[in-house]
């Protein structure tokens, strides 16, 4: 198996600019989480997705930011418009929905917005 | 059940083992991780116990779970330079995964 799979691997952009990040989880799994890392304030969960549904996105910081996955194989973070603070690594993660199924990592899409 | 908590760094030599702790709040996490990443690189997963386990070996690497402290250790022996990393423990509580801030191990040779 790939292994969960983000594009782009960096980003860099101006404040103000819309960004869009994208994830394929490992196939058959149905549970998909936005993760967003900074030194500040370490790993935060953003928003999580089971069988493509959002369940809970208390952890998205404001409106600006918006997540979607339309189909089990393919998900985006987008934010608009993006701000300097926006600035970390965002990380995707997929699991199989079930007691003892640990979440499987991208390799993350560092963010920096100028 | 959202306050995990470790310490930030840890220095040991190569050889030495490696002891690093965590501590959680939610009785009713049922399965325990440990991730390690390296630069760059994105959360590995190591190993996991279940809540109603005391212990478990998997090669190097031995995890603790003290349930009714809700303490969570993992011991790595012989410590190698490839070690060096960023550990982090995290609860699952009903899908939901809560990690800690990461302890920063780093092997002096």
């Amino acid at each position: 198996d790939a292994g969960v799979i983000q594009s782009p691997r960096h980003e860099v952009t101006e404040m103000g600019q819309e960004v869009t990040l994208r994830c394929k989880p490992i196939s058959g799994h149905n549970s998909l989480f936005w993760y967003r890392q900074t030194m500040m304030r370490g790993l935060e969960l953003l928003i999580y997705f089971n069988n493509n549904v959002p369940i809970d996105d208390s952890g998205m910081p404001e409106d600006r930011f918006s997540a979607k996955m339309p189909n089990a194989s393919f998900s985006t973070l987008k934010i608009q418009p993006s701000e300097p603070r926006d600035s970390a690594v965002y990380f995707c993660a997929s699991s199989l929905q079930g007691g003892g199924s640990p979440l499987h990592f991208g390799n993350g899409t560092r963010l920096t917005v100028t | 059940g959202e306050d995990v908590e470790q310490s930030l760094f840890l220095s040991v030599r190569e050889g030495d083992s490696s002891v690093i702790n965590c501590t959680y709040t939610d009785s009713s996490s049922t399965y325990l991780y440990w991730y390690k990443q390296e630069p760059g690189a994105g959360l590995q997963l190591l190993t996991y116990i279940f809540s109603n386990m005391d212990m478990k070996q998997d090669q190097r690497l031995t995890v603790l779970l003290n349930k009714k402290d809700k303490h969570l250790s993992l011991r790595i022996a012989d410590t190698q330079t490839g070690d060096s990393a960023i550990y982090f423990c995290a609860e699952d509580n009903f899908n939901k995964f809560y990690f800690g801030s990461g302890t920063k191990l780093n092997v002096k040779p």
